[in-house]
């Protein structure tokens, strides 16, 4: 039980263009997600906080214009980087908390290489 | 802010040598601490967990009590396998759920 996906595992885009990275909780629903950036041979970095049917909070730092993040739904969020460029090349990994429980399960993580 | 510190630099040692990866912590209340394993490419796993003070968290030969005389939390594992090879990150989950994580230390175990 508690696994959690995201899709896709990897992708490359060209600058300037949009990615979209899903996160799913499989077997519960998550009423908050959490979507972290690590860089290489680095901690991971609590990009933003997502609820359920409301706005996502961001970290000091995080442009949130920049990445947009949607939870429509008790079982999936999504992490849109706008406008890629290089830099924003990096793992991105979420993590789901399920309904009555503190416990966080982490995705597999999502490669972005922008080029 | 609550915060983790994990010693620095990665740990390479030999096939059933002692594991041993120190992590301290800092918080205003008494937060529940964990330890996550990263094998390459992958997400985090939970390795194990304790939520107050004394208690022990285990798992697949790792063991890590909660010291809060020393705040600390530090890994053990008496006999290494090659298998163990992996990043290791300290964390600690604050009030609101977030969680707090160490810098990680890579670990390496040499056959």
């Amino acid at each position: 039980g508690a696994v959690v996906s995201q899709h896709p595992s990897r992708v490359i885009c060209k600058s300037g263009t949009s990615v979209k990275i899903e996160c799913r909780s499989l077997d519960f629903q998550a009423t908050t997600m959490f979507w972290y950036r690590q860089f290489p041979k680095q901690s991971l970095m609590l990009m933003a906080t997502s609820n359920e049917g409301s706005k996502a909070t961001y970290e000091q730092g995080v442009e949130k214009d920049k990445f947009l993040i949607n939870h429509a739904s008790l079982t999936l969020s999504t992490l849109t980087v706008t406008s890629a460029h290089p830099e924003d090349s990096s793992f991105y990994i979420c993590s789901a908390v399920g309904t009555g429980t503190k416990e966080q399960y982490f995705g597999p993580g999502t490669r972005l290489t922008v080029t | 802010g609550d915060s983790v510190t994990q010693m620095e630099g990665p740990v390479t040692l030999s096939e059933e040598a002692f594991l041993t990866i120190n992590c301290t912590y800092t918080a205003t209340g008494y937060p529940s601490l964990f330890w996550y394993v990263q094998y390459p490419g992958e997400g985090l796993q939970l390795l194990l967990k304790a939520t107050k003070a004394d208690d022990k968290g285990s798992n697949k030969g790792f063991e890590a009590t909660y010291r809060k005389e020393t705040t600390s939390f530090h890994l053990e594992k008496g006999s290494v396998q090659v298998s163990d090879s992996a990043v290791y990150f300290c964390a600690l989950r604050e009030g609101n759920n977030r969680l707090a994580f160490g810098k990680g230390n890579q670990v390496v175990v040499i056959p």
